[in-house]
């Protein structure tokens, strides 16, 4: 029983390089999204996704790039990473077009220097 | 735009004592409200859901309650215990959901 499912744990980047944080969930739900947390600054939706072949933006979408292939996995792409995009990154998923409970995956460390 | 407010910031107790956090949110069209508790460095665990249609939700120690009205839930958590010391968040449901910036509770032994 699984869940949601984020990799790595743990990232540090150089600036300008590009990567993919991975995010599957196997409760096959129709809402996947992303969040970022920074202290202080709670948690910030980054784009989230209501079906396969649909997605949209949250709150701070800049320089992150998301796809919805498949109704299992939801991965979010740095383009070119800054030091700004250092934060721990959580992926989370619903039943519903999301309204209803939300479960989390444990979360992306990601450094970037 | 819904916002969220968690009062206080910070809260500290002695073991046994009651604990009782405070969610506020500004657009009552909600879907339906959920508690979680995060421990430092570690993801979100979900607490207790709370639908629109409910006013209270209980599980062992913990009782939310919901006032749509009024813009207000409530986490109470009876006899704190040091297993209790985390930051416990609050968001609002319907997607796009909008979190409370959380209480970090410290329960003294």
């Amino acid at each position: 029983n699984a869940g949601v499912t984020q990799t790595p744990k743990f990232q540090v980047l150089k600036t300008g390089q590009s990567m993919t944080l991975q995010c599957a969930q196997d409760m096959n739900h129709e809402y996947m999204s992303w969040y970022r947390q920074d202290p202080g600054m709670g948690l910030r939706l980054i784009h989230y996704s209501v079906g396969a072949g649909i997605t949209d933006q949250g709150e701070v979408p800049n320089g992150y790039n998301v796809s919805r292939s498949t109704t299992e996995d939801f991965p979010l792409r740095l383009l070119s990473a800054a030091p700004s995009q250092t934060s721990v990154y959580f992926c989370a998923s619903s039943y519903g077009r999301g309204t209803g409970e939300l479960f989390f995956g444990e979360g992306s460390r990601l450094t970037v220097l | 735009k819904q916002e969220v407010t968690q009062i206080p910031a910070a809260l500290s107790v002695p073991e046994g004592e009651n604990l009782v956090l405070n969610c506020s949110f500004t657009d009552s069209a909600i879907y339906n409200l959920q508690w979680f508790r995060q421990d430092p460095g570690k993801g979100l665990t979900s607490l207790l859901l709370i639908q629109s249609s409910q006013r209270e939700q209980t599980s062992g120690r913990l009782n939310a309650s919901l006032d749509k009205s009024s813009g207000r839930s409530t986490l109470y958590i009876a006899a704190s215990q040091p297993g209790d010391s985390a930051t416990y968040l609050c968001a609002v449901i319907p997607h796009k959901l909008s979190f409370g910036a959380g209480t970090t509770v410290t329960v003294r032994a």
